[in-house]
């Protein structure tokens, strides 16, 4: 049973440039979470796609977009790249329907170098 | 204010030592709340959940405070093995349901050593 993968694991971009993350959820889950994690801190919640459409933002300017796809697979993009968007951007999934869990299943990330 | 705060150590320790991590958060509409670990450059995973009663996994214990917005965290008999960064976490419930948006503290970074 694969869990969360997601791609690239690292990547280099430079200031300006546009990067398109991509993320699959561990077998039988329908909701992807995206989350950027900054060195030293905890992870911070970019939004949440459920079928097909975003159903949660967090605090994070347009040039964070995604996509959900008919499979459950997800992309994350970020236009415009800034210095600071310089981290590691996890992908959970979990089951819909599940009231109050807290278990997200991770993916091992995609590590964002900007430029 | 942040909306989940921990003190970010790092906890240094001794093999056998217990230790103790805390944890707040500002909003009182806060449902569900957790504990989660990160090992070095890998992944969240799930340790475990955190009731108002109080709950144990072993040699880990949990308890919330409602009323001071408080969580902590007890492990007992650290092994090397606990090593790792500890994660508060916080979920807001929207129309009984999760939607999985979870909220994490900073993380606090525990050290055990022989």
């Amino acid at each position: 049973d694969a869990g969360v993968t997601q791609s690239p694991t690292h990547l280099i971009k430079t200031r300006g440039q546009q990067v398109t993350l991509r993320c699959s959820p561990k077998s039988g889950h329908d909701t992807v979470s995206w989350y950027q994690q900054a060195l030293g801190q905890g992870p911070q919640f970019i939004f949440q796609y459920y079928e097909e459409e975003e159903r949660q933002r967090g605090n994070f300017p347009d040039r964070f977009s995604g996509h959900q796809f008919p499979n459950y697979s997800s992309e994350l993009n970020v236009n415009a790249l800034l210095l600071g968007d310089s981290a590691l951007y996890l992908c959970a999934s979990s089951r819909k329907g599940a009231p109050g869990t807290g278990e997200l299943f991770f993916g091992e990330g995609s590590r964002l170098t900007v430029l | 204010r942040k909306e989940v705060e921990q003190d970010p150590g790092p906890f240094n320790v001794p093999e056998g030592a217990t230790v103790a991590f805390n944890c707040t958060y500002s909003n009182s509409a806060s449902q569900s709340f957790f504990w989660y670990r990160q090992d070095c450059r890998k992944e969240p995973k799930l340790l475990m959940s955190v009731y108002s009663s109080g709950n144990e996994d072993g040699r880990f214990t949990a308890q919330l405070n409602r009323a001071s917005q408080y969580i902590s965290l007890l492990i007992r008999d650290s092994k090397l093995s606990d090593s790792a960064t500890y994660l508060c976490v916080v979920t807001l419930n929207a129309g009984g349901t999760s939607y999985g948006k979870l909220t994490f503290g900073q993380g606090t970074i525990l050290t055990v050593h022989p």
